[in-house]
């Protein structure tokens, strides 16, 4: 049962422009949430991420918001730029001592130069 | 700093083999995450620990699959007999011990079993 759900596979962006991505999750229970962005051949690493008691933080040219009602986040890369190409996992946890992260699939996001 | 350092990048083996992984995680963190990816199911968590403890080992697919930590600088997760469907990107990540909530993940080791 996937807990975190990340329904766009793929997103195609042109340089310059807004890249959003999507997330959502099903258990209320979740307060922290994450993104990492992952290139091919490397491991996930860690971009941003924002706490249940706030809905937007940010960080350079990435902005994460949070619809707790609509359990749902979002990213936003503004501009976006080649080197952002990569693929982009959206993480939550709640609180259960253990911190675990619960993982969506992953969207591809491609920066058109 | 070094990241999370994961032996080895890439391992081909035969069906029936032992297969063993190895990480070493960020020194001083506490907690260490074993996670599988594939096509299919994404990112899965098999096994953590906590100080070296295993705390929860129910993503483990299988009795096949064992991991272990016997210090707090080393890991190995280990699979015997592996088998073609084992194929995938293993992740080592650690974390700190502070409350923290950001994973850090090592590069993976890429395994295939014909």
């Amino acid at each position: 049962d996937q807990q975190v759900k990340q329904n766009s596979p793929s997103l195609s962006v042109q340089e310059g422009r807004i890249s959003i991505l999507n997330c959502d999750y099903t258990n209320s229970m979740f307060d922290y949430f994450l993104w990492y962005k992952k290139y091919p051949a490397e491991g996930p690493t860690f971009l941003i991420s924002i706490s249940s008691i706030k809905d937007k933080n940010e960080d350079g040219r990435f902005t994460v918001f949070l619809n707790k009602s609509a359990k749902h986040l979002s990213l936003h890369i503004v501009p976006s730029q080649p080197g952002d190409s990569a693929v982009y996992f959206c993480a939550a946890s709640g609180r259960t001592g253990a911190n675990n992260l619960f993982f969506g699939t992953g969207t591809r996001l491609t920066v058109i130069p | 700093d070094a990241g999370v350092i994961q032996s080895p990048r890439h391992e081909v083996t035969e069906m029936g083999q032992e297969v063993t992984l190895r990480c070493k995680p960020i020194s001083g963190h506490n907690s260490l995450f074993w996670y599988r990816q594939t096509m299919m199911r994404g990112l899965e968590l098999l096994i953590y620990f906590n100080n070296n403890v295993p705390i929860d080992d129910s993503g483990m697919p299988e009795d096949r699959f064992s991991a272990k930590m016997p210090n707090a600088s080393f890991s190995t997760l280990k699979i015997q007999p592996s088998e073609p469907r084992d194929s995938a990107v293993y992740f080592c990540a650690s974390r700190r011990g502070d409350g923290a909530y950001e994973q850090y993940f090592g590069p993976g080791t890429r395994l295939t079993v014909t």
